[in-house]
């Protein structure tokens, strides 16, 4: 299976730290993204990373992308209470035309 | 700023009936797609679409299915007769091409 695994499944830290949600996946890749889910809402999109990219930051994310090891990392710093979702990454392989999700990180961010 | 919109927001229908869920992707978007969520569980792909074809469909998206673009905007997803575990939230999502998917904001269909 391609699908992305996310660990942990759940993280709850202090308003002001660093979280960081690490993502595995199996297959080759075109790129991998990072999406927000507020409970019961839509996915928003947060940030694409590339398959020759190696990191990339879009205001608080950092996304880490190591192919070789087929994993990424996904750090918000200095969280929010409205950082407070789950997470879920999702790959898009060289293979087919589907975007797989893994299964997700629930995030809390406690004030 | 554009956006995927889907409709309606929340369907109840009874078991055996049939339901229709639209989706208006981004207009210049190209590549459509139906992923559902069980409450509490992973999102799931259903189905792609491009170039007013089915391109990829998983083990979820039975003879139940169908999708359709019948008018060059919008974007439909009907399940023939729906069952009790057909509950979930069923998100439409589309993309210009091998970047950044957009989502709607789902419609929960709920079978009694």
């Amino acid at each position: 299976s391609q699908q992305g695994e996310e660990d942990p499944q759940a993280l709850s830290i202090q308003e002001g730290e660093n979280a960081t949600m690490n993502c595995s996946y199996k297959t080759s890749i075109n790129n991998l993204q990072w999406y927000r889910q507020n409970s019961g809402r839509g996915l928003v999109h947060l940030i694409l990373i590339r398959s020759n990219e190696r990191e990339k930051h879009s205001g608080r994310l950092r996304v880490t992308l190591d192919t070789s090891k087929k994993s990424s990392s996904l750090l918000i710093t200095a969280s929010r209470a409205a950082d407070t979702a789950s997470y879920f990454c999702a790959t898009d392989a060289t293979r087919d035309d589907k975007i797989i999700f893994g299964k997700g990180t629930r995030l809390h961010i406690l004030p | 700023e554009p956006e995927v919109t889907q409709t309606p927001s929340h369907q109840v229908t009874q078991m055996g009936q049939e339901v229709i869920l639209r989706c208006v992707p981004i207009s210049n978007h190209l590549y459509f797609y139906w992923y559902r969520q069980i409450l509490g569980q992973k999102v799931e792909f259903l189905v792609s679409f491009y170039n007013n074809e089915i391109s990829e469909k998983s083990e979820i998206f039975d003879d139940q299915f169908s999708v359709e673009r019948p008018d060059g905007s919008n974007f439909t997803l009907k399940i023939r007769s729906t069952k009790l575990e057909d509950s979930a939230m069923y998100f439409c999502a589309s993309r210009v091409s091998n970047t950044e998917a957009f989502f709607g904001q789902g419609t929960r269909l709920t079978v009694v």
